[in-house]
């Protein structure tokens, strides 16, 4: 069973720090991995879709890698600002034997950026 | 910007009540997801449908659970009868294929008292 784990469950920076957030995952056997944001009352937004093939992909200030042997990904954050406080969530996608597709999340680490 | 609209935002009411929840994908999107997101569960697929078709309802209840797409502008989740327990956010979203992120509603924040 795909099992997704996020470390640290909280973190807090003050502004401008450049910070790691980790993931990893237990069966290697993935399609992709997205990192999603969430704020508070809202959905999740999409940033980082890597595909079982890539190594990373990067977004502005964003870089997400990908070590699919290792089942670890991380999410950098450089020059943290206020405004990406939030919480991060990590997702692996793979095909179930029945063909379908899931997406198991992890439970997310909590970012808050002092000004 | 397009987005998923789901329907209600915030819904309270009695255990053994009816719920519905509905959702509006992306025009265009063919897959539609129904998750549900707790503090302890975290987040976690419930069905998952593709051209209207249910491909995966493995995550949800089947005795009080039911999910389907009349059309391609309209996803449901009913609970009928509604427990406590299902108390928790409801998410919907949409996306175009596999190696496409998936879009997100705002959910909807279900409380059975």
């Amino acid at each position: 069973k795909q099992e997704v784990t996020q470390i640290p469950a909280a973190l807090s920076v003050p502004e401008g720090e450049n910070l790691v957030l980790n993931c990893s995952f237990t069966d290697s056997a993935i399609y992709n991995l997205q990192w999603f944001r969430q704020d508070p009352g809202k959905g999740l937004t999409s940033l980082l879709l890597i595909q079982s093939s890539q190594r990373e992909q990067t977004s502005g200030r964003l870089n997400a890698s990908l070590d699919k042997s290792s089942g670890r990904s991380t999410l950098y954050i450089a020059a943290s600002q206020p405004g990406d406080s939030a919480t991060y969530l990590c997702a692996v996608s793979f095909i179930t034997q029945g063909g379908s597709e899931k997406l198991v999340f992890g439970k997310g680490t909590k970012l808050t950026v002092n000004p | 910007d397009a987005r998923v609209t789901q329907t209600p935002r915030h819904k309270v009411t009695e255990m053994g009540q009816e719920v519905t929840m509905r959702c509006q994908p992306i025009l265009g999107h063919n897959t539609v997801f129904w998750y549900r997101q707790t503090m302890m569960q975290g987040l976690e697929l419930l069905a998952y449908f593709r051209n209207r078709a249910p491909l995966d309802d493995s995550g949800m209840p089947k005795d009080r659970f039911s999910a389907e797409m009349p059309d391609a502008t309209l996803a449901t989740l009913k609970i009928q009868p509604s427990e406590p327990r299902d108390s928790a956010v409801y998410f919907c979203a949409s996306g175009l294929n596999s190696n496409q992120p998936q879009h997100f509603g705002d959910g909807t924040r279900l409380s059975i008292l």
